[in-house]
């Protein structure tokens, strides 16, 4: 089945660049997705980048991704404290809209 | 415009019990997916509603079940509820059937005990 992975933790410093990593397993997605999670919150779409897409940017957010290597990564630009909260990458594979989310990469950003 | 309201907000229920959490979706949304979340991992897909219909379920057990009403409104059902039932229930919805841009609402948190 499909299987998504990710860090736990990452810690950073106000201004500095984030950069957020996911491994998934099946290669049949069309779409990948970073959702956000701020505390006591439900998840808010961020990005999403289509499989024939090696890289995109949205403002301060830059999706890059490795098909071969089944690697996706977001980077954060000059990243602040709002940005502090549970990123978290998805696929939906071949099933529609039925996304299999990754646990999670809780981002600290430290003033 | 309202986004995606869930209610209740939070409830406690002792094992066995049932338990019913409403969704309306985001105006203009006529498909409603639910995710289970369990503390300190990624939401688990339970099923889709689209046309008053499951379009597609996840890996979770008949005691799941669900409803999507004629205004696009969704309920999620939990029978005969278990200890490991704890978590937050997240609704979702989408403008269409084959899209994963979801919008959530802030989910509602069942503890049960």
């Amino acid at each position: 089945g499909e299987d998504v992975e990710q860090s736990l933790f990452l810690s950073v410093r106000e201004g500095d660049s984030s950069v957020i990593n996911c491994t998934y397993t099946d290669s049949s997605s069309t779409y990948l997705y970073w959702y956000k999670q701020e505390p006591g919150a439900g998840l808010q779409l961020l990005t999403y980048i289509f499989s024939n897409m090696d890289m995109k940017q949205d403002q301060r957010l830059t999706v890059l991704l490795n098909k071969k290597d089944k690697h996706l990564s977001l980077r954060i630009a000059d990243t602040q404290t709002g940005d502090s909260a549970i990123y978290f990458c998805a696929e939906t594979g071949n099933a529609g809209n039925m996304l299999t989310f990754g646990g999670g990469t809780r981002l600290m950003v430290k003033p | 415009d309202a986004g995606v309201t869930q209610s209740p907000t939070h409830l406690i229920k002792t094992r066995g019990q049932q338990v019913t959490l409403r969704c309306s979706p985001k105006s203009g949304h006529d498909t409603v997916s639910w995710y289970q979340q369990a503390l300190g991992q990624g939401p688990q897909f339970i099923f889709q509603y689209y046309e008053e219909e499951e379009r597609q379920r996840g890996n979770f057990p008949d005691r799941f079940s669900g409803h999507q009403f004629p205004n696009y409104s969704s309920e999620l059902n939990v029978n005969a509820l278990l200890l490991g039932d704890s978590a937050l229930y997240l609704c979702a919805s989408s403008p269409r059937l084959d899209t994963g841009e979801l919008f959530f609402g802030e989910g509602s948190r069942l503890t049960v005990l």
